[in-house]
């Protein structure tokens, strides 16, 4: 079975600097697909970025870029120019042939002004 | 588009009551699921289906039932709540890549229902 793996629980960052959340996975598939979910205080889920697990280009969306590392099985999210509106739980996601979305425990961020 | 809709918000039980908690969607969608949200503990399937008629378990099936009678709907039942069952459930829908739809699809997800059992 595949497992995500968000191996920090917490991180905080000063408005207007970068950050970066890891996550880890592990599976023996080829094909799959990654994402990044934020969940503000609103409790509403919301995709961030998502990645394709053949491409080798790392997918960009606006301030949001990721790392995908697929021999590492490492798929990290940078947020450039962090805003406050950035705070909220960070999960990471993996999707592979079976079509469920497996989670990791997430990565609650704060953004300080 | 309403997109995916979660009845209740909020619901408090007692131990050993019933509910079902209600699902919608109008995108059409194949693909639908039901996670619980616990601290700690990220997103867990409970049970998910991939078109009207066909269900399967999730990581975390026991004490709940759902059915999928229609492509819109996707109701989650609890035939006897405990309060290990307290939690925030998340109904999600998508395209479903087996039913021929786009590799590269999101699943959208429903505003939750918090449950509390006493």
């Amino acid at each position: 079975a595949q497992t995500v793996t968000q191996s920090q629980p917490e991180m905080s960052v000063q408005e207007a600097e970068t950050v970066t959340l890891s996550c880890t996975y592990d599976t023996s598939e080829n094909n799959y697909y990654l994402f990044w979910y934020k969940q503000p205080p609103s409790r509403q889920m919301i995709l961030v970025i998502r990645q394709e697990a053949y491409k080798q280009q790392n997918a960009t969306e606006n301030r949001f870029s990721v790392n995908f590392q697929k021999a590492a099985k490492s798929f990290s999210l940078k947020i450039s120019d962090s805003q406050l509106g950035d705070t909220a739980m960070y999960f990471c996601a993996f999707r592979g042939g079976s079509e469920k979305l497996v989670f990791g425990k997430g990565t609650k961020l704060t953004v300080n002004p | 588009n309403a997109g995916v809709t979660q009845t209740p918000k909020f619901q408090v039980l007692k131990t050993g009551q019933s509910m079902t908690l209600q699902c919608a969607q109008d995108m059409n969608h194949e693909y639908m699921s039901w996670y619980r949200q616990d601290p700690g503990m990220g997103l867990r399937l409970i049970h998910y289906s991939v078109g009207a008629g066909i269900t399967d378990q999730g990581e975390v099936p026991n004490g709940y039932n759902v059915s999928r009678s229609t492509t819109e709907d996707f109701p989650l039942r609890l035939l006897s709540a405990a309060p290990s069952q307290t939690s925030v459930y998340f109904c999600a829908s998508s395209y479903s890549v087996l039913a021929g739809g786009p590799s590269l699809n999101e699943q959208f997800f429903g505003p939750g229902t918090r449950l509390t059992v006493l």
